[in-house]
């Protein structure tokens, strides 16, 4: 079965250090994999994706993901926080051969500290 | 552009109560989804439509689930009766039909349901 782990409920650190948000998957298929975000009452937000090619990919504000295949594994970086970084973020897979559909990890809420 | 419109934002029923919800996804976009999240959850897909046939609704709980897209743009996303359980917020994303492939969502805001 098709799954998606961000082992990190919660994740709090300092405005200006840098960041590493978690994500395991256990997927069938070659995946496509999306890292999104959600502030308080709001929809969600693409912030990157991978779908082929070069496994470091760049998104918005920021951010950036590696996908590593052997380890199975899509962990979102950024290199400085900024207090506007604070929401939850969530990873999510699919695959064509599941008919695209997305499954999302649990979330990670980060929490920024001035 | 305009984004994908939700509405209500919130609603509070008492169980065994009617409701629904109601997307209009952008503009262009065949492929409609209703998720689920419940709190401290990831969403969960209930119904994908492509234009206006639902293509997976596997995960719809068809005994009080039910979900139309009549002419292929807006869907509603009924619950009749409602139960405790299912307060959440039912997110309504959509992707144009060249994302189909590689599963780009854009989502709306999402309805949060509280059920009394």
């Amino acid at each position: 079965a098709q799954s998606v782990t961000q082992p990190d409920i919660h994740i709090t650190v300092s405005e200006g250090a840098s960041l590493e948000l978690r994500c395991n998957y256990s997927y069938g298929a070659t995946p496509y994999l999306f890292w999104y975000v959600q502030s308080p009452g709001q929809g969600l937000q693409l912030l990157l994706k991978y779908f082929s090619g070069d496994t470091l990919v760049q998104g918005i504000k920021g951010f950036e993901a590696e996908f590593k295949r052997s380890q199975s594994s899509f962990n979102l970086r950024k290199p400085s926080v900024h207090w506007s970084d604070a929401a939850e973020y969530f990873c999510a897979v699919g695959a064509r051969e599941y008919g695209n559909k997305l499954v999302f990890g649990a979330g990670t809420i980060l929490r920024v500290k001035s | 552009e305009a984004g994908v419109v939700q509405s209500p934002r919130y609603k509070i029923i008492e169980k065994k109560q009617p409701v629904a919800f109601w997307c209009n996804p952008i503009s262009g976009h065949n492929t409609l989804y209703w998720y689920r999240q419940n709190l401290g959850q990831g969403p969960e897909l209930l119904i994908r439509y492509e234009n206006e046939e639902a293509v997976d609704d596997s995960q719809l709980p068809k005994d009080r689930f039910s979900a139309e897209r009549l002419k292929g743009v807006d869907s509603t996303l009924k619950i009749q009766p409602a139960e405790l359980g299912d307060s959440a917020v039912y997110l309504c994303a959509s992707s144009a039909r060249q994302d189909r492939n590689t599963g780009e969502l854009f989502f709306g805001e999402g309805s949060r349901l509280t059920v009394l």
